[in-house]
């Protein structure tokens, strides 16, 4: 079985400072891993993923994620908050050795919030 | 623009009424699904289609039933609506395994 959990409902920061979203994860299998952005009454914006290639991905909007299979973490970084991040992020968990379809399991979700 | 299109994207039902939420693709992905999001609980999987002409249960069915009408259209019904009902509901489609999901916006539903 596989699951994910956020280790912070909400986080906040200050313009311009670091961001750092802390995503730990359980798999059966080798997982695939991903990050969702959900910006307010919108739907979820795919942000990056982890398919077994580089352990350090890069994603849109300056955001990146490192694969530590050692510690089951998938943390999700940014080195300079904007006004704009502010949404719910939602880390996922995709096990690769499933049979049926491509069923992903999702966290709880962090919600950033980005002061001035 | 290419991706998934959901309707309605409002509804307010009575308890014990019945709707279809519809959803379609344009991308030819083959699997489609359907989440509620609740707060606190990210989003859990209520039905997915692997494929057309299958369906399989997720992690809460019950009180719904689904319809691959053909590739490109995934229905989420419910018969008899409850309060526990009340969610947003998503449909997602993704092309094959691992490349992470496509979703649409959303139908935020009550259940009074």
């Amino acid at each position: 079985a596989q699951s994910v959990t956020q280790l912070d409902s909400h986080v906040s920061v200050s313009e311009g400072t670091p961001v750092l979203l802390r995503c730990n994860y359980s798999s059966s299998y080798s997982p695939s891993l991903f990050w969702y952005v959900q910006h307010p009454n919108k739907g979820l914006q795919l942000l990056l993923k982890y398919t077994s290639a580089a352990t350090l991905v890069k994603g849109i909007n300056g955001f990146e994620a490192e694969f530590k299979k050692s510690e089951t973490s998938f943390h999700l970084t940014k080195p300079s908050a904007h006004m704009s991040d502010a949404a719910e992020y939602f880390c996922v968990v995709s096990d690769r050795g499933r049979n049926a379809g491509n069923m992903l399991t999702f966290g709880g979700g962090t919600r950033l919030m980005v002061k001035p | 623009n290419a991706g998934v299109t959901q309707t309605p994207k409002f509804q307010v039902l009575k308890t014990g009424q019945s709707m279809t939420l519809q959803c379609a693709q344009d991308m030819n992905h083959n699997s489609m699904y359907w989440y509620r999001q609740d707060p606190g609980m990210g989003l859990r999987l209520i039905y997915y289609s692997a494929s057309e002409g299958t369906t399989d249960k997720g992690e809460v069915p019950n009180g719904y039933n689904v319809s691959r009408l053909n590739k490109r259209e995934f229905s989420l019904r419910l018969e008899s609506a409850a309060p526990s009902q009340t969610s947003v509901y998503f449909c997602a489609s993704s092309e094959r395994r691992n490349y992470g999901y496509t979703f649409g916006s959303g139908t935020r539903l009550t259940v009074v």
